[in-house]
Order: structure tokens, then C-alpha cells, then sequence
């Protein structure tokens, strides 16, 4: 148990569906993470908040809707969805502060699969 | 953009033979962490290291971080099957970036 608590743990979805993916944490974190992990490649970071501010969207389609309403929660919107979206999606909290001190806590992980 | 190569990207091996895994950059970073990923779960942070030349050891694995603080590497001594997984290393200056992993497998 990281503190980090990710609904659903798996979701099957048509291309056409819309759907949620939900992040939640209780350890005083500031930051909170989105990341996507497909079989293969490098562990890809989606969006950044800091402070319930987005501050970096590493150029994610639009299909992917992010929401931040307070510093505990972090949703990810899901619509009209391609089968190459099917991965693990990942949510990480962190509080930052000197490099030394920076660990990411992740969630278990929502494995996604577009039909 | 930073990058981060790990290898080698799959290792199988007996247990209690030794290993090294690499993670290399072209990109300086402030820090590097090691993560380590079972099926069906998110990573869990093994390491952070800071200083370059630094090592640190965790029981039987040895983290180093490279003198330019651009790459690293983790040896495991006698492996063992509960070290079976997904070893991740991650860079860290603004943000954290990481690497596609080693794939370790040590069978009984």
C-alpha cells in the first residue's frame, strides 16, 4: 500500500465509450502525475499538476481530458479512445522539494483495454 | 528531451548467480532513482542517489551513480526469484523521467 489509490483496476471500453479513470491520495502531496505504460516503452509522462495547476501536458491528444479538483484527486477523462490507447495507466503523487528527497509514489494502476 | 536507455532490456538467470543492469543518459540529472515494478502493481522506489560517484547498497543490490551523474547501474549479488521484475531507473531534474526497464527473471 503506497497511499496512492487507483479505481478501476482494469477497464475494457469501446472506441466510442466515454469513461474515468480516478487517482486518489492522502499523503499531503503537492504534486500529481499521470503516466502512461505500454509493453516495451519507457514509462511515458502524460500530464503534471502541481498545486491543482496543470503545469505540463507532454502533447497528449485531446481524447485525454485531465481534472484536477483538489490536491487529493486526479481523474483522467477518457472519449473516443484508439485500441493503440489500450495500456497501464499510472498515477504517481509526490511532494517536491530538494532532488534528493523527490519520490514518486505510484498507484497500482489502471490497465486499459480499447476494444 | 531526455532519455533514458536501459539495458539489457530482458535478463533470465539462475538463482544465485549476479547481475548488472545500465541506465544510461546523454542528460545530466540532479538525481536518479531506482524503481522496481511487479505484475499488476506501479513501481516502488528501491534508491535515490544524489552525488556523482555516489554508491548506495540495499542489503544485495548496489546502486551506483555515474561521475557526470548521466548514467547508473544495479548489481544484484546471489539473485534471488523474489527479485524477479520490472526495474526501473528515472532522472530527475524538473521532473521525472524514466526508462523502459530490465525485465529480470531468476528462476529457482
Amino acid at each position: 500500500e503506497t497511499g496512492v489509490t487507483q479505481t478501476p483496476r482494469h477497464l475494457v471500453m469501446g472506441m466510442t465509450n466515454k469513461k474515468s479513470l480516478k487517482c486518489e491520495q492522502h499523503l499531503g502531496h503537492n504534486a500529481m502525475y499521470w503516466y502512461k505504460q505500454s509493453a516495451k516503452k519507457p514509462l511515458e509522462l502524460m500530464f503534471v499538476y502541481s498545486l491543482e495547476e496543470r503545469v505540463e501536458n507532454n502533447s497528449v491528444p485531446s481524447r485525454f481530458s485531465p481534472e484536477c479538483p483538489n490536491s487529493s484527486h486526479l481523474f483522467l477523462h477518457l472519449h473516443t479512445l484508439q485500441p493503440e490507447d489500450s495500456a497501464l495507466y499510472l498515477c504517481a503523487s509526490s511532494q517536491p522539494g530538494g532532488a534528493g528527497d523527490t519520490e514518486a509514489f505510484f498507484g497500482q494502476g489502471t490497465r486499459l483495454t480499447v476494444v | 528531451t531526455q532519455l533514458l536507455e536501459q539495458s539489457p532490456q530482458f535478463l533470465s538467470i539462475q538463482e544465485g548467480e549476479n547481475l548488472t543492469v545500465y541506465c544510461n543518459s546523454s542528460s545530466v540529472f540532479s538525481s536518479l532513482q531506482w524503481y522496481r515494478q511487479e505484475p499488476g502493481e506501479g513501481p516502488v522506489l528501491l534508491v535515490t542517489v544524489v552525488t556523482g560517484g555516489e554508491v548506495k547498497k540495499l542489503k544485495r543490490l548496489t546502486f551506483q551513480f555515474g561521475d557526470a551523474r548521466k548514467d547508473s547501474s544495479l548489481h544484484i549479488t546471489a539473485a534471488q526469484p523474489g527479485d524477479t521484475g520490472l526495474y526501473l531507473c528515472a532522472g530527475y531534474n524538473n521532473d521525472m523521467r524514466f526508462g523502459a526497464g530490465t525485465r529480470l527473471t531468476v528462476k529457482p
